[in-house]
């Protein structure tokens, strides 16, 4: 099991761009996630899915687009990047709700310049 | 929501020596505590969990512990080996919710 695999591992954006981040998990989890990562920030949730077909922001979605087609994949998407969306991106995925353990992939530096 | 609150943001002890960290929680509807070590370049895997049902739990040099009066939680490292140098979060969900709350981190530092 390859368990949660994020693609690309760095991309540099300039302001204005679009871009897509890819999210695969193989361990058949039904709920996924988008987290941030930013200095003295911890991880703060920008969208999740809790199965295929549906999907809810988290506490900074403003400027994220999520789509879950398929229980494996949730990508990012970022329709017009902004220099405030300079971060490391994570995503996770849980078997279930609630209190269960993430499985977070490699994260994706992104820097919009 | 929920609002998880984390210290130090930074922390250096000796090799061998004891390291705490402590997190405090907003809502009283949370019920489950998990710790999480992100090492350099990684994402950041589960180390412990705790539930609100039970007050302390311990894995070989690993403990947290749980007041829920209170709404604080703890790691506790002991005989800290240079290998645990990481950011450690703590987070916290409610079984109804989907969602995990983290704090801030904490930058362990073991100087050999």
């Amino acid at each position: 099991n390859a368990g949660v695999t994020q693609t690309p591992k760095f991309q540099v954006l300039k302001t204005g761009q679009s871009m897509t981040l890819q999210c695969a998990q193989d361990m058949n989890h039904e709920y996924m996630s988008w987290y941030r990562q930013d200095p003295g920030m911890g991880l703060r949730l920008i969208h999740y899915s809790v199965g295929a077909g549906i999907t809810d922001q988290g506490e900074v979605p403003n400027g994220y687009n999520v789509s879950r087609s398929t229980t494996e994949d949730f990508p990012l998407r970022l329709l017009s990047a902004a220099p405030s969306q300079t971060s490391v991106y994570f995503c996770a995925s849980m078997w279930g709700r609630g209190n269960t353990e993430a499985f977070f992939g490699q994260g994706t530096r992104l820097t919009v310049v | 929501g929920e609002n998880v609150e984390q210290h130090p943001s930074t922390l250096s002890v000796q090799e061998g020596d004891s390291a705490v960290i402590k997190c405090t929680y907003s809502d009283s509807a949370s019920n489950y505590f998990p710790w999480y070590k992100q090492e350099l370049g990684k994402g950041p895997q589960l180390i412990i969990d705790i539930r609100s049902n039970v007050g302390e739990k311990k894995d070989q040099r690993i403990a947290v512990t749980l007041n829920k009066t209170a709404k604080h939680f703890s790691l506790h490292i002991t005989e800290t080996q240079p290998e645990d140098s990481a950011v450690y979060f703590c987070a916290a969900s409610n079984t109804g919710a989907n969602n995990l709350f983290f704090g801030t981190g904490t930058r362990l530092t073991v100087i050999p």
